[in-house]
């Protein structure tokens, strides 16, 4: 069985703090995907990456990077420099068919001026 | 805007009516994916559509929901005699393929049932 645990349900951060959000995933599949996506307070949903199991790069995408370690089944992610419009709530989701994605309960991140 | 359109946005319906939610893919899209949040739950898959096909509805309760998604018009996800613990943000998603490459969120539905 797949499951995602977001084990912080609420960070709390002043402006221009760097601060990592972690996600711990179990699977038995040897071929999955990891997703990230953002729910800000006006609710839809914003995907910010997307990484297979075969891709253990870390990736950085402007103030977003992403840490992937196989070795101990988590894919956190840190934003660097935090703004006030990254107060949301952050997923990480898991799916090994591709399109039938599990997802964590999400952090509430708040980030204050 | 060419991403998901879902509509309404918000929904209220007396326990008992028929709650029919839409969504429209991003265009040149053909899999469609309907979600619910529940409150105290997450996020949770319900039902995976293809044009006039439903390839997996593992997600969806047994009785009084439906899913369709036909060749002409959005997909639709049915509720029939709607509970009070059926209120939720249901959303949507749709991508080209079923292996999630672009696979992008609506703005979801807020249901509440009175």
């Amino acid at each position: 069985a797949q499951k995602v645990t977001q084990a912080q349900t609420e960070i709390s951060v002043v402006e221009k703090e760097d601060v990592t959000l972690d996600c711990v995933y179990e699977t038995r599949d040897t071929t999955y995907y990891l997703f990230w996506y953002k729910q800000p307070p006006s609710g839809e949903l914003v995907f910010l990456i997307r990484r297979n199991s075969f891709d253990e790069q870390n990736e950085i995408s402007g103030r977003y990077s992403w840490n992937f370690q196989k070795s101990t089944s988590s894919f956190n992610f840190t934003i660097t420099a935090s703004q006030v419009v990254d107060s949301a709530v952050y997923f990480c989701a898991l799916s090994d068919s591709g399109y039938a994605l599990n997802f964590g309960k999400g952090t509430s991140l708040l980030v204050t001026p | 805007n060419a991403g998901v359109m879902q509509n309404p946005r918000h929904l209220v319906r007396r326990r008992g009516q028929e709650a029919r939610l839409r969504c429209s893919p991003v265009k040149g899209h053909s899999h469609v994916y309907w979600y619910r949040q529940l409150p105290e739950e997450g996020l949770k898959f319900m039902v995976y559509l293809q044009k006039e096909n439903i390839i997996d509805e593992s997600g969806m309760p047994k009785e009084r929901f439906s899913a369709e998604f036909p060749k002409e018009g959005p997909s639709i996800l049915r509720i029939q005699q709607v509970v009070r613990g059926d209120s939720a943000a249901y959303f949507c998603a749709s991508s080209p393929n079923r292996e999630g490459y672009g696979y992008t969120f609506g703005s979801g539905t807020r249901l509440t049932v009175v």
